[in-house]
């Protein structure tokens, strides 16, 4: 059965760069796309990016100057780094896999709160 | 980009259906038959219901359907449960890549 993990830091510092892993088990990378989408508390969902099993990379044009999505299918991994972040950024960050750039969101991770805080 | 237009909130009592609308424009919702829906328990990850404006996926109950028109796309839940409430968002493929998400609405059973 196919998982996804989230996995880093919980606090960052504002102007500093958030980063994130996706851990996925049970199935390969290849053949997927695979996202990352994040909901500031009490809000809701805005999608930040996503990547294929190749490595093309597609992102929010609102996030575009401040996101990199990479993957290591190695690992079976694929990583967020998200630049100069601000209160603002604080959110429930969550990976999900896709079928293709127009595909649904299908599996999902189960989030992690990233808080942005001085 | 906007997020898409969702009323943010809905009610019904058990065994009502219910519809919640989604709005957009012809560059995305009206542009393109990739309008998915998601139900969000509180404190979970969301879950895909409803994908390609209609379709369910496996183990999704055939209470929930979906439908577009022009550039509004709506669910419905039919024979309200308890457990059907939750937050529902909508999003859809925008073009270029890019895929947007509606603001989210809150539905209420009574």
């Amino acid at each position: 059965q196919l998982q996804l993990q989230e996995s880093g830091p919980g606090l960052v510092t504002p102007s500093e760069t958030l980063s994130l892993t996706c851990t996925v088990s049970g199935d390969s990378l290849s053949s997927y796309f695979w996202g990352w989408i994040r909901q500031p508390p009490g809000k809701g969902l805005e999608w930040i990016g996503s990547i294929s099993y190749s490595g093309s990379t597609y992102y929010n044009p609102s996030l575009k100057s401040r996101v990199t999505i990479s993957i290591d299918t190695s690992k079976n991994q694929f990583s967020l780094k998200l630049r100069s972040v601000t209160a603002a950024d604080t959110a429930v960050y969550y990976c999900a896999r896709l079928g293709t750039t127009w595909a649904p969101f299908e599996y999902w991770g189960q989030g992690t709160l990233v808080t942005v805080f001085s | 980009q906007s997020a898409l237009t969702q009323p943010p909130s809905a009610s019904g009592s058990p065994g009502q259906s219910v519809t919640i609308s989604c709005t957009g424009t012809s560059s995305d919702v009206g542009g393109y038959n990739y309008v998915s829906w998601y139900q969000q328990h509180p404190g979970k990850a969301p879950k895909l219901m409803i994908y390609e404006v209609s379709k369910r996926p496996s183990g999704v109950p055939d209470r929930f359907s979906g439908s577009k028109s022009g550039n509004t796309a709506s669910l419905t839940v039919s024979g309200l449960q308890a457990e059907d409430e939750a937050d529902y968002y909508c999003s859809s493929y925008a073009g270029n890549n890019k895929v947007i998400f509606g603001g989210g609405t809150k539905l209420t059973v009574l």
